[in-house]
């Protein structure tokens, strides 16, 4: 199975900020990757999917970029609804695994 | 509206069986391929099962296979989690995810979820 790994596992970050949040593959998966957000007691959501195309409807804030092994998510301006949990996923094969997490709280 | 709503979580003491299913509305449930995954308390996502629109391909996490079974109900527009030998490590929230293309297996469509708990 493919493992996947982000970084950092958490931080603290003000409304302003810009963001970057990676996510590593154990193996290449082309651009076989997504983007969720969750919020505490809610349903992940969408927001990239092709390591780069933004879901209809999220911000254009949200980028995301890579190929192979490596992506970043960035958010270019933080938003005070964009402190959440963000998952990263590869879907190149099944199992079809997501990263642990990285959790961006108020500073 | 195309939404997903998840029901049959309950409390299930352990080795016993339940059964999850998800009613989508606002779309045609056997047109798209589907998903369960579930969440622990405090963990994070982990992938469970799919299931191709034509239903000819079905995936399971190691974690589950043997004891889980999923399919679809094409007449009521539902998907379905058959889950059995449960044990304590299943407790978390169950969600069934929409997959919106024949070859990308990334998830569009969340329902809110359903929790097992099981425990003696």
């Amino acid at each position: 199975a493919i493992r996947m790994t982000q970084s950092p596992s958490s931080f603290s970050a003000s409304t302003g900020d810009r963001v970057t949040i990676t996510c590593r593959a154990s193996q290449g998966i082309s651009s076989y990757l997504a983007w969720y957000q969750q919020k505490p007691g809610k349903a992940p959501k969408l927001l990239i999917y092709a390591a780069s195309t933004l879901q209809s409807g999220v911000p254009s804030r949200f980028s995301g970029s890579g190929s192979g092994t490596d992506f970043t998510l960035t958010i270019s301006c933080l938003q005070s609804e964009d402190f959440a949990t963000y998952y990263c996923q590869q879907y190149y094969s099944y199992p079809f695994t997501f990263g642990p997490g990285t959790k961006v709280g108020v500073k | 509206e195309v939404q997903l709503v998840e029901s049959g979580g309950d409390l299930v003491q352990p080795g016993g069986s339940l059964r999850l299913s998800c009613a989508a509305s606002g779309f045609t449930l056997s047109g798209y391929s589907m998903n369960w995954v579930r969440q622990a308390p405090g963990k994070g996502l982990e992938w469970l099962s799919y299931i191709s629109s034509s239903t000819s391909t079905i995936y399971y996490a190691d974690s589950v296979k043997g004891r889980f079974t999923i399919s679809r109900d094409t007449a009521k527009n539902s998907l379905y989690l058959q889950m059995g030998s449960l044990r304590a490590e299943d407790t978390a929230v169950y969600y069934c995810a929409r997959v919106p293309t024949r070859t990308y297996y990334y998830m569009d469509v969340w329902g809110k979820g359903t929790t097992v708990t099981v425990s003696s």
